[in-house]
């Protein structure tokens, strides 16, 4: 039980292009979805916390203006990088709490954004 | 702000040999989770300690969580290649919940 999925698992596009990635829980509902970003050779990164039915709420220093963040259901989330830069490519990976649970996340496999 | 730090950054050991991570974290938390990632990978969870003096033990690995002093260990017993990773702890805030990860522990066991 609790997988998350994300979709899709890499994506290559051009710069000044928007890309949006979704996060789904398969088995489970989900409330509270997170997503972080990982630079190579770094540690994960909060980015914003997206509550069902309400606007994400973002970590200092992330412009929701670029990132988009949309959890219109219990089981989706889904962000939307606009006008990609080359400096936005990295490893963006979900992960999504189980509602009523104690706090642990369940964490998607991650989509690797390379931006040209 | 938040600090979430590991000791050591990287590490590398002989298959065999007994070795221990450090997690302080400067926060007042009583939740934390160990995860390991492979290249490439998303996170595979390891450990979730919800509580003071909380010990969990997986095979070769141990951790253990101290909120008194907000440090939590991973301790690596006769380490053998296949645990070759970067193993990240993560604290988790009230109320959101939110996770602040550690920098990371790169480690290489070599035979």
């Amino acid at each position: 039980g609790a997988v998350v999925s994300q979709h899709p698992s890499w994506v290559i596009c051009k710069s000044g292009t928007s890309v949006k990635i979704e996060c789904r829980s398969l088995d489970f509902q989900a409330t509270t979805m997170f997503w972080y970003r990982q630079f190579p050779k770094q540690s994960l990164m909060l980015m914003a916390t997206s509550n069902e039915g309400s606007k994400a709420t973002y970590e200092q220093g992330v412009e929701k203006d670029k990132f988009l963040i949309n959890h219109a259901s219990l089981t989706l989330s889904t962000l939307t990088v606009t006008s990609a830069h080359p400096e936005d490519s990295s490893f963006y990976i979900c992960s999504a709490r189980l509602a009523g649970g104690p706090g642990e996340q369940f964490f998607g496999p991650g989509t690797r954004l390379t931006v040209l | 702000e938040l600090k979430v730090e590991q000791n050591p950054l990287f590490l590398s050991m002989q298959e065999g040999k007994n070795y221990t991570i450090y997690c302080n974290y400067s926060t007042t938390s009583d939740r934390l989770y160990w995860y390991r990632q492979d290249p490439g990978k998303s996170l595979e969870s390891l450990f979730v300690l919800l509580s003071n003096g909380a010990v969990k033990q997986e095979g070769r690995l141990m951790a253990s969580l101290d909120t008194k002093a907000r440090l939590s260990t991973l301790h690596i017993t006769a380490a053998v290649h296949d645990l070759s990773a970067t193993y990240f702890c993560a604290v988790d805030t009230r109320p959101g919940n939110q996770f602040y990860f550690g920098t990371g522990t790169s480690l290489t066991v070599i035979p």
